[in-house]
């Protein structure tokens, strides 16, 4: 599977869109992009995911470059409540499934 | 509701003493895993299931026993429980695997003394 980088920690201030990165520079081609978080110690929340083409949904956005070596979630506004730990992973491996060390997101009123 | 349940969600032992953590799957998932989360070290998986009766290693499969005799249930067994297995658990399950969407139980944290 592809390794993925993400930096260690962000801050965003409440009400603003946050903007965290991800690195998947050794991604091939029918790996998808998938986005989870996790708030406090509770079980890791799915978000997106994506293979090509941006994906939107109901809590965010996620758009991949063309080249598909990075990609970008996109909290349109974020909130206190999304304070949290987000993890990206890409997934070949129908079985085996690697979170690395995540992104901690800091909302700041 | 759709969900993952866990049983327990927190625990005391000692060591050597056996002990079984109960997942359970409303959604007619086909593949299930376990997680375990250190501090500093992420989620690392256990086990996985793709299928009932099928079972497969993660990467720190040591020390574990799972097994997948319904398509709902996927316990993981500690046989004789050391205390560097003490951790927060995670049980996940999805429709087709890993490259779908996982929906995580909300955990078990394990102390082993």
């Amino acid at each position: 599977d592809a390794k993925t980088t993400q930096p260690t920690s962000m801050d965003c201030a409440e009400g603003r869109a946050a903007n965290l990165p991800c690195n998947h520079s050794t991604i091939s081609g029918n790996e998808y992009v998938y986005w989870y978080r996790q708030i406090h110690s509770q079980g890791p929340q799915y978000i997106i995911h994506g293979l090509k083409n941006n994906e939107t949904n109901e809590m965010a956005s996620l758009i991949i470059t063309e080249d598909r070596k990075s990609s970008t979630l996109i909290l349109p506004h974020a909130t206190l409540r999304d304070t949290a730990v987000y993890y990206c992973i890409v997934n070949t491996n129908a079985g085996k499934s690697t979170f690395g060390d995540g992104t901690t997101l800091t909302v700041k009123p | 509701e759709a969900q993952v349940t866990q049983n327990p969600r927190y625990l005391i032992t000692v060591t050597g003493k056996k002990l079984t953590v109960t997942c359970s799957q409303n959604m007619n998932h086909e593949y299930m895993s376990w997680y375990r989360q250190d501090p500093g070290l992420g989620l690392r998986q256990i086990y996985y299931s793709m299928n009932v009766e099928v079972t497969d290693k993660g990467d720190v499969p040591e020390g574990y026993k799972v097994s997948r005799k319904e398509k709902r249930n996927f316990p993981l067994i500690l046989e004789s429980p050391s205390p560097n297995q003490t951790s927060l658990y995670f049980c996940a399950s999805s429709f087709g695997g890993a490259n779908q969407p996982q929906h995580f139980g909300d955990g078990t944290r394990l102390s082993i003394l």
